[in-house]
């Protein structure tokens, strides 16, 4: 199943730079786009998220962009912190459902 | 800030056993749901529960799991006769309603089936 993908298992970004995930998805009907971001030992907590028919949404240093063209979102964070350092999720409302993708490691590095 | 709590942390169960997990979710939440995640895996969809009963359910939530609602707080995953392919770690999930309310996640229960 790889309705949901993020190809990119790790990225490290520089304290006070801006950190920039992706995500492509397959399926049209998706209603809505979230990210997630996980400690070790801890479940997903939700960041922010987007409706399939807005194209942007920001919160504070958190912004996700949605190209519905593409069936392609990115996340934002700017300015990066140590406490950003985590796996982050793409996940795809189903609507039911959260489809999740893989995950990508960010490492913030002082 | 209100949070979903999942018990035990970690269960070790022989392979043939009974298990249940227990969430305590969000207390104004109505939806309901189970994930899990086989290590090196993505997190994936069990089930959905609102009002009573299943709304969803994946192919991999087969006649050997269950879920209950029993009283005005908990909610449980039920494996009837675990098999060693269970192994992972399990999350529940809820939320307050449709319409762009996000899911919120507990910290989940590691299963690990000998």
């Amino acid at each position: 199943d790889q309705q949901v993908k993020q190809n990119s298992p790790s990225l490290s970004v520089q304290e006070g730079r801006i950190s920039i995930l992706n995500c492509d998805y397959t399926n049209s009907m998706f209603d809505y786009f979230l990210w997630y971001k996980k400690y070790p030992a801890e479940g997903p907590t939700f960041l922010i998220s987007i409706s399939s028919i807005k194209d942007k949404n920001e919160d504070g240093r958190f912004t996700v962009f949605l190209n519905k063209s593409a069936k392609h979102l990115s996340l934002h964070i700017v300015p990066s912190q140590p406490g950003d350092s985590a796996v982050y999720f793409c996940a795809a409302s189903d609507p039911q459902k959260l489809v999740f993708g893989q995950g990508t490691r960010l490492t913030i590095n002082p | 800030e209100p949070e979903v709590t999942q018990t035990p942390s970690h269960q070790v169960t022989q392979m043939g056993q009974e298990v249940i997990l227990r969430c305590v979710p969000i207390s104004n939440h109505l939806y309901f749901y189970w994930y899990r995640q086989i290590l090196g895996q993505k997190v994936e969809f069990l089930v959905s529960f609102y009002n009573n009963e299943i709304s969803e359910k994946s192919e991999i939530f087969d006649d050997q799991f269950s879920v209950e609602r029993p009283d005005g707080s908990n909610f449980t995953l039920k494996i009837r006769s675990t098999k060693l392919e269970d192994s992972a770690m399990y999350f529940c999930a809820s939320r307050a309603g449709t319409g762009g309310q996000p899911q919120h996640f507990g910290d989940g229960t590691r299963l690990s089936i000998l």
